[in-house]
């Protein structure tokens, strides 16, 4: 199967730690998008590339958030000093180009204590 | 965030009635996509609609892309047990590249 993968599938941390989640893509889409969903809500847009360029962040992404694409391939979401409400799951799409359909992973569910 | 609103917020049937939920939005959008997501998954793609009017089959499921542009349908037939889950709808406005979501329309099958 060659869908959007997330690494790890759960993740459970006490307040102020630090955690990072990978999403790979599936392969040649040059988009990939970042969105957190909490329960009973839809998915929230927070961030998305153009191959490695970052070229927009939701207001949701605070400056203990921080994304990264370094080679255009796989992604990482960076949470520093979590805090209970950072609790959610966090879904990473891609898509071929531009306003193409999204393909969403399994996503990562966290848990902060 | 902003989220369209979905209808209803849930629905109980039995297996094999048809299905019909909706989703509006105060502005316009340019494509409409429908989304189900099973429990700890993430949203797996039903149907994309890119066209005013358009009326789009995948199976038993179809949707359409209200001609207001502000609005979306899906109908399921003769529902299944695998149809249980929760349907999201998700615009994307023109020169915009951020899906925005619906509130979720939960689907549970009385046996």
């Amino acid at each position: 199967d060659t869908g959007v993968s997330q690494d790890p599938r759960h993740k459970i941390t006490k307040r102020g730690q630090n955690v990072t989640f990978r999403c790979d893509p599936i392969s040649e889409h040059n988009r990939l998008y970042w969105y957190r969903q909490t329960l009973g809500q839809g998915p929230e847009f927070l961030t998305y590339f153009q191959n490695e360029a970052q070229l927009e962040k939701s207001r949701l992404l605070s400056d203990r958030f921080s994304a990264e694409r370094p080679k255009g391939s796989f992604s990482t979401l960076e949470i520093q000093r979590t805090e209970q409400g950072d609790s959610a799951m966090y879904l990473c799409a891609s898509s071929r180009s531009g306003r193409e359909t999204q393909y969403f992973g399994p996503g990562t569910r966290l848990l902060v204590l | 965030g902003q989220q369209l609103n979905q209808s209803p917020q849930s629905m109980f049937i039995q297996e094999g009635e048809d299905v019909s939920m909706n989703c509006t939005s105060s502005s316009i959008f340019n494509t409409w996509l429908w989304y189900k997501q099973d429990p700890g998954e993430g949203p797996v793609l039903l149907i994309a609609l890119y066209k005013a009017g358009e009326l789009t089959s995948n199976g038993r499921l179809t949707a359409q892309f209200g001609i207001t542009r502000k609005d979306s349908f899906l109908n399921i037939s003769a529902s299944i047990p695998s149809d249980v889950g929760i349907y999201f709808c998700a615009g994307l406005d023109f020169g915009n590249e951020k899906l925005t979501f619906g509130t979720g329309t939960r689907l549970t099958i009385i046996p």
